[in-house]
Order: C-alpha cells, then structure tokens, then sequence
C-alpha cells in the first residue's frame, strides 16, 4: 500500500467552478498534512497546511482533514486558469511524505 | 530573503563521472532537505539535516550517492559514480518550523 495515495488526473474543471483534490494516507499516526502547489517546471509551493480534524479555509482555499478516514482534501473555490498546476498532498509524522501529485486543468 | 538556493541549475555530465548539487538554505532555518522527483516516483526525500547533523538518510538510493552539510549555510549531495538512471530534478527544502521553502532545484542528465 502506497503511503500517500493521489489521482493523478488530470482532473478538468471550468473556470469559475470548484476543484475538489482527494488525498489518502496508510500511517495513522500522522500529525500533520500539506497541500503544495507545483507549476511545471518550478518547484513545489505550500498553500495549505492543517493539523487536526475538520475544515480550514485561507482565501478561495480550503482544506479538509478527516483523520478516521485518513482522508484529506483541497477545495479550490472560483477555479482559475492560474490555478492550473499539479498539487501534491504532504503527511508528516515523523518526516514529509509526497503523494505523486493530481494534475488540475482549469478549462477557460 | 533570497530563498533557496540551488546551483547549478542544469546538469548534464556522462555515465560514470562524479555530479555534485550544492544548497544554500534560509538564514535561520534548522532543517534542511534533499528531494528527488521524477515523473515515475514523484517527490521522494532523500535524506534531511536537523542544525547540520544528518537524522534520516533512508531515502538515500545507494552508497552512490552522499550528503554533508559543513556549516548552517550550505550543504552538497554528491552522486559518485553516475548513471543514466540518477536523471532527475533535485530539490534542496529548508525549514524553521512545519512550512518547508523549496529551491528552483537541479535538472541532472545522465548520458
């Protein structure tokens, strides 16, 4: 079993609409949890980052944590072109663990 | 802050010969990482540095490959010899607390 599991997509939204990214992780042990945005050809940048169960919203972002489930998500409201990119989920316990990435293109 | 920096940027040498990456982190950041990505593996860690002493090197492929960091300000990885299958994008990461800042990394070729 992967640790980090992602769809790798791509996943295609309209541009206005609401991407919704999964994320699941096998170590129940793990505290923390990260959403980085990667741009091809760039390096990863971290837009959301949560700790404990439940909803935590940054701007059009919002990231969901259901520890049970050993679920994560990233909401992206009002989708734009911008933010088309691979976002990549992150599981810390004691070091970062990378999901592959779900590819996001949001069709204008 | 100028970020992360990474040097060089691109790198292409033949089979055999010996690559070094070299990572400037952020003044003050404790932690220090090494990444490789690739298209079939993803994002993988290599090995991390906590105030200089390396803490996990369990991502590190073979004896091939080593890291040190001399000083908080500047840490190599060294590949010893290269093969084709060590293309990849090298990423150094530096952190104070859980957010990690990533450099531009480093394309390696390995003819």
């Amino acid at each position: 079993q992967k640790e980090v599991e992602q769809n790798s997509g791509p996943l295609s939204v309209p541009e206005g609409a609401i991407a919704s990214l999964n994320c699941t992780y096998s170590d129940r042990g793990s505290q923390s949890f990260f959403w980085y945005r990667q741009y091809s050809g760039k390096s990863p940048e971290l837009i959301m980052s949560i700790y404990s169960n439940g909803d935590k919203e940054d701007g059009r972002f919002t990231a969901q944590l259901n520890k049970a489930s050993q679920y994560v998500s990233l909401l992206i409201r009002d989708s734009q072109p911008s933010d088309s990119a691979t976002y990549l989920c992150a599981v810390r316990r004691d070091k970062i663990i990378f999901g592959k990435g779900t590819r996001l293109h949001i069709l204008p | 802050d100028a970020g992360v920096i990474q040097s060089p940027r691109h790198e292409v040498t033949e089979m055999g010969q010996e690559v070094t990456l070299r990572c400037k982190p952020i003044s003050g950041h404790d932690y220090l990482f090494w990444y490789r990505q690739t298209m079939m593996r993803g994002l993988e860690l290599l090995i991390y540095f906590n105030n200089n002493v390396p803490i996990d090197d369990s991502g590190m492929p073979e004896d091939r490959f080593s890291a040190k960091m001399p000083n908080a300000s500047f840490s190599t990885l060294k590949i010893q010899p290269s093969e084709p299958r060590d293309s990849a994008v090298y990423f150094c990461a530096s952190s104070l607390a859980n957010e990690q800042f990533f450099g531009p990394g480093t394309r390696l070729t390995v003819l």
